[in-house]
């Protein structure tokens, strides 16, 4: 079943920071996070396993709750690279990717 | 290591006609996906095979559409009979462990077009 992501799109000035929630409503043993740029593929961002931990990716981290089955990716002090959509992804066996989450970054 | 390559491009096909896209994967990785995207949706699961065994197939797939990995290396994805429905972004993923331990790379995808 596809996760739920919210917000479905957001816009930041520079140096402004953002959540972007993931929930499912089935158990979750691990979530993907990937960006894609437009016109381009996803680009693997990092990987969340069981245990609550955290991961970071430049200034993009992430943390994962398997009991509340929710992840959320943090974007601090955003620059116009991270523009993009970011999409999680469940994962058993393979990834279910969610519907995405559209964001700008505006100078 | 040169990614993951996907071949054509783009392609235009008419209504009814049959197209073939390849996928290569990284050469270590021994698992490789299908997604398809449309415009302002995620992507959306096809088919998975780890080496040249197909493990997995979506059952919104259906039966004009097969794939194949013959030797655990590259991979075909065929769709019979296109219709205007199908035209979407065709992606390929190869990853070397289940999604469980890691990520995928994705190929540039197959943009499809049927007219």
């Amino acid at each position: 079943q596809q996760p739920v992501q919210s917000p479905q799109a957001v816009i930041l000035r520079e140096g402004e920071d953002a959540v972007i929630n993931c929930s499912s409503s089935k158990a979750l043993y691990s979530v993907h996070w990937y960006r894609q740029k437009h016109g381009e593929a996803p680009v693997f961002l990092m990987i969340l396993l069981k245990g609550g931990e955290q991961k970071g990716h430049e200034k993009i981290s992430a943390s994962f709750n398997e009991k509340k089955q929710q992840s959320s990716l943090y974007l601090t002090a955003s620059q116009l690279s991270y523009s993009g959509t970011y999409f999680c992804g469940t994962v058993y066996q393979k990834v279910t990717f969610g519907i995405g989450t559209k964001l700008q970054v505006i100078p | 290591d040169t990614g993951v390559s996907q071949d054509p491009r783009h392609k235009i096909t008419k209504r009814g006609q049959n197209v073939t896209f390849r996928c290569d994967p990284i050469s270590e990785h021994n698992r490789l996906y299908w997604y398809r995207q449309t415009l302002g949706q995620g992507p959306e699961f096809l088919t998975y095979f780890q080496n040249e065994a197909q493990l997995e197939k979506s059952r919104l797939l259906s039966d004009r559409f097969s794939a194949e990995r013959p030797k655990g290396s590259f991979s075909t994805l065929e769709i019979q009979r296109t219709e205007q429905g199908d035209s979407a972004m065709y992606l390929c993923a190869s990853s070397l462990a289940a999604g469980e331990m890691g990520g995928y790379t994705f190929g540039s995808g197959t943009r499809l077009t049927v007219v």
